[in-house]
């Protein structure tokens, strides 16, 4: 089993839809849970941490089971500026880790007009 | 906000040669990342880095790597002897916090490295 699995995509939704994006993990010791955005060719960038009560950051919701080891991203009103490639990433620290990202393989969304 | 900074963006090299990538971590940050990412593959840990030495490093991370940070502010990766399949977007990336903080690493622009 993969570490960290995602959806395959593409995902291709028209602008102002909503698309949601869902990921599971296989270390339950995972401690931090994260979604980062990627556009082509261009290092990823923190879109938000996931907060076993779930959280809210404008049209983006995260949410995470810890039980399931499963997380999911809500985005609502899609912009075209969203096109990009959504990555999961699970940390875990403990014994000899610091903190090293583990990063599932994305999935790629593109929103057209 | 501040950056992770690294160089070069690209770079070209034979079979064989050394290679360094440099990266200039956010200065009050003390844990450092290598990450590659082959094209068209997931994002892959390579090395972390604290209190000047290797705190921990993937399978990926053998021989013909290794890190450094030579001074108060640069950090380097380099490989001895570069392979076909070095060829990858290498990462710099760096954290105010240990590990077990829930904060995500902020990440360089990358450097495209072509072994030809």
């Amino acid at each position: 089993r993969k570490e960290v699995e995602q959806d395959p995509g593409p995902f291709n939704v028209p602008e102002g839809a909503t698309v949601a994006f869902n990921c599971t993990y296989s270390n339950s010791a995972s401690q931090s849970f994260f979604w980062y955005r990627q556009d082509c060719r261009k290092e990823p960038k923190l879109l938000m941490s996931v907060y076993s009560s779930g959280n809210e950051d404008g049209r983006f919701t995260a949410q995470l089971n810890r039980a399931s080891q499963y997380i999911s991203l809500l985005i609502r009103d899609s912009k075209l500026s969203d096109s990009a490639t959504y990555l999961c990433v699970v940390k875990y620290a403990g014994g000899t880790s610091y903190g090293k990202l583990t990063f599932g393989q994305g999935t790629i969304l593109t929103v057209h007009p | 906000e501040p950056e992770v900074t690294q160089t070069p963006s690209h770079q070209v090299t034979q079979m064989g040669q050394e290679v360094i990538l440099r990266c200039v971590p956010i200065s009050n940050h003390l844990y450092f990342y290598w990450y590659r990412q082959i094209l068209g593959q997931k994002v892959e840990f390579l090395v972390s880095f604290y209190n000047n030495e290797i705190s921990e490093k993937s399978e990926i991370f053998d021989d013909q790597f290794s890190v450094e940070r030579p001074d108060g502010s640069n950090f380097t990766l380099k490989i001895r002897s570069t392979k076909l399949e070095d060829s990858a977007m290498y990462f710099c990336a760096s954290s105010e916090f240990y590990g077990g903080a829930n904060y995500g690493y902020t990440f360089g622009s990358g450097t495209r490295l072509t072994v030809v």
